[in-house]
């Protein structure tokens, strides 16, 4: 079983939709949530990152629950620009470490259409 | 600055060829990685560095060496490539874990496409 697992999608939408994204961890020791997103033949860039009580930036919306072990990305009013696609990142840190070990889902790939 | 350089955007090389990739940042952190990430697939770690001293080593093939030169710098020394090793090397670094701090984000390069042929 991966560590992080995402829908790969495609997620293919109109402009102005509502899409949410998930995306699951196996290790319970996750300590560190965020959600990157990634265009085309780029590097990952921070989106946002999801804490505990869960957290809003603009259009954007994250979820945690630890309990079940899965974090979600809500998107409202889809733009264009927001096509690209969409990677789950977990930090796991070992004990007593000074590093965390990122580890990223698959992606999930968002198109938003005229 | 939040930014990390990396240098060259871009390299061919051949199998027998020997080069080295580069990567910069002057956020003070004190982590940083190597990643691999081939076309339509997640960054895939490769190495981890935590004040200057190798942390982890994802069973990195050797043709593939690390060096950590100082805080600021982050090498990958490449010899005796595969054309399977043709990829996107992303570095990117971090704060170093500090005991209940929660999010610990870390800044990717722009990365390095690397051909080999």
């Amino acid at each position: 079983r991966k560590e992080v697992e995402q829908d790969p999608g495609p997620f293919n939408v109109p402009e102005g939709a509502t899409v949410a994204f998930n995306c699951t961890y196996s290790n319970s020791a996750s300590q560190s949530f965020f959600w990157y997103r990634q265009d085309c033949r780029k590097e990952p860039k921070l989106l946002m990152s999801v804490y505990s009580s869960g957290n809003e930036d603009g259009r954007f919306t994250a979820q945690l629950n630890r309990a079940s072990q899965y974090i979600s990305l809500l998107i409202r009013d889809s733009k264009l620009s927001d096509s690209a696609t969409y990677l789950c990142v977990v930090i796991i840190n070992a004990g007593g470490t000074s590093y965390g070990k990122l580890t990223f889902g698959q992606g999930t790939i968002l198109t938003v259409h005229p | 600055d939040t930014e990390v350089t990396q240098t060259p955007k871009h390299l061919v090389m051949g199998m027998t060829n020997k080069k080295s990739l580069k990567c910069e940042q002057h956020m003070g952190h004190r982590a940083m990685y190597w990643y691999k990430q081939k076309a339509k697939k997640p960054p895939e770690l490769m190495f981890v560095y935590s004040y200057e001293k190798l942390s982890i080593n994802e069973s990195v093939p050797s043709r593939f060496s690390p060096e950590c030169p100082n805080s600021s710098l982050l090498n990958l020394h490449l010899h005796a490539l595969q054309p399977e090793d043709s990829a996107l090397y992303l570095c990117a670094s971090s704060q170093v874990w500090v005991r209940g701090q929660m999010n610990t984000e870390a800044f990717f390069g722009q990365g390095t496409r690397l051909t080999v042929v």
